[in-house]
């Protein structure tokens, strides 16, 4: 079966601090991977997505960056963080391929910037 | 451009109601509906999945249904728990950007 991890869990970072949270896919190959955003008292905001290793496609301009090195591995970045950045980030996955499929997510990652 | 909305924001209800959440979205070429649910502080748990062809899905004290050329989908909770106490996400996967756009959600409450 597939599953999806996430971590840290938690992470209280300095304003102007680099980020680094991971997401890794299992039991699958070739999935898309996606990066969420959920900040205090608002919806789920698509930040990245990517249909393959090295594919990376930005919803939003912001502070942040994505990699995906590997076919199942997929890395959220920033190189300074800002108090904005602060918010619950979700990892998600799906079929790759456009059609009637489902998304999975990971248990996310609480980012405090202090 | 794909917008979800739902309705009520905020339910508090007594154990053992019948509850009806509310969602809808403004394009219905859409290849699926989801429903998540979210605990506080957690992660996303997938409930149902309605594909566009189909009008509803089931599962345990859950259904939920879909009406594609209205832009709605309902998700009937029966005979509510105090552990279905939590926010429940509608989501749909549109043709046209093949992205899954979400809802602000319904936060429930159900006291004993």
């Amino acid at each position: 079966s597939q599953t999806i991890h996430q971590w840290p869990a938690t992470l209280v970072q300095p304003v102007g601090s680099p980020l680094s949270l991971e997401c890794t896919v299992e039991g699958t190959s070739n999935p898309n991977l996606y990066w969420y955003r959920q900040a205090a008292g608002r919806g789920l905001q698509l930040l990245f997505y990517s249909v393959g290793i090295g594919q990376i496609s930005s919803e939003v301009p912001q502070n942040l960056s994505a990699s995906r090195p590997q076919d199942r591995q997929f890395i959220l970045s920033s190189k300074k963080l800002l108090l904005s950045d602060s918010g619950f980030y979700l990892c998600a996955w799906s079929v790759h391929l456009q059609g009637p499929y489902g998304y999975t997510f990971g248990s996310g990652t609480r980012l405090t910037v202090v | 451009k794909q917008e979800v909305t739902q309705i009520p924001a905020a339910l508090s209800v007594p154990e053992g109601e019948n509850l009806v959440l509310n969602c809808s979205f403004t394009d219905s070429a859409i290849y699926n509906l989801q429903w998540f649910r979210q605990d506080p502080g957690k992660g996303l748990t997938s409930l149902l999945l309605i594909q566009s062809s189909q009008r509803e899905q089931t599962s345990g004290r859950l259904n939920a249904s879909l009406d594609k050329s209205s832009g709605r989908s309902t998700l009937y909770i029966a005979a509510s728990q105090p552990g279905d106490s939590a926010t429940y996400l509608c989501a749909v996967r549109s043709y046209n950007t093949d992205k899954l756009i979400f809802g602000t959600g319904t936060r429930l409450q159900v006291f004993p």
